[in-house]
């Protein structure tokens, strides 16, 4: 298995407009999360999915930020309209679901927006 | 609620000398505990978990933990650091289907 996939690796994007991050998880794997990185926050849990259900979304920042996650395989996190403070790097996550089982993460999508 | 504190965030070590990175956690139930390493412009990667098996846990590259319950601690050694080690690191806890992360410590080795 390849990992965990995202795209694109760097957005850079205008105030204003709207941005999609995308994530493929594992094959198999039951749970999804999105974290954000950024050096004043550190990592923070936006959301997390199981079979495809939004679980937790308690880390999102505000309405402007949504996440979707159709089928098993794909996951979308998108921010509308987009916003200086949102730059940051965005991971995706994977696991088996279970609490003890470790998460897999992507490379992340470095997002800037001016 | 859980959570973990990393204390330190920055540590400093010559190579060849002991790594100690410092995590405590709280936790209401058992926790499973981690600790996950980040190079430059990378995911992270796991090193190392704790289960509730051994609480003296082994991991790649050298690292091991210790799990201490009566300390609340699981701090992260590595015997000999080599310039290689030179990244962030993230303690973790989760006791059901996520995981909550420290506040990360960038660890420099020095020549």
């Amino acid at each position: 298995d390849a990992g965990v996939i995202q795209s694109p690796r760097h957005e850079v994007t205008e105030m204003g407009q709207e941005v999609t991050l995308r994530c493929k998880p594992i094959s198999g794997h039951n749970s999804l999360f999105w974290y954000r990185q950024t050096m004043m926050r550190g990592l923070e849990l936006l959301i997390y999915f199981n079979n495809n259900v939004p679980i937790d979304d308690s880390g999102m920042p505000e309405d402007r930020f949504s996440a979707k996650m159709p089928n098993a395989s794909f996951s979308t996190l998108k921010i509308q309209p987009s916003e200086p403070r949102d730059s940051a790097v965005y991971f995706c996550a994977s696991s088996l679901g279970e609490g003890y089982t470790e998460a897999f993460f992507g490379q992340g999508t470095r997002l800037t927006v001016v | 609620a859980q959570s973990v504190t990393q204390l330190g965030s920055h540590v400093s070590v010559s190579e060849g000398a002991l790594v100690l990175l410092r995590c405590n956690y709280s936790s209401s139930v058992p926790p499973y505990l981690f600790w996950y390493v980040q190079y430059p412009n990378q995911g992270l990667q796991l090193l190392l978990k704790y289960t509730s098996a051994a609480t003296l846990v082994k991991g790649i590259n050298g690292f091991e933990a210790e799990f201490k319950k009566s300390e609340t601690s699981f701090h992260l050694t590595k015997p000999s650091a080599h310039m290689s080690d030179a990244a962030e690191y993230f303690c973790a806890v989760s006791n059901t289907d996520k995981l909550i992360f420290g506040t990360g410590t960038r660890l420099q080795v020095f020549p």
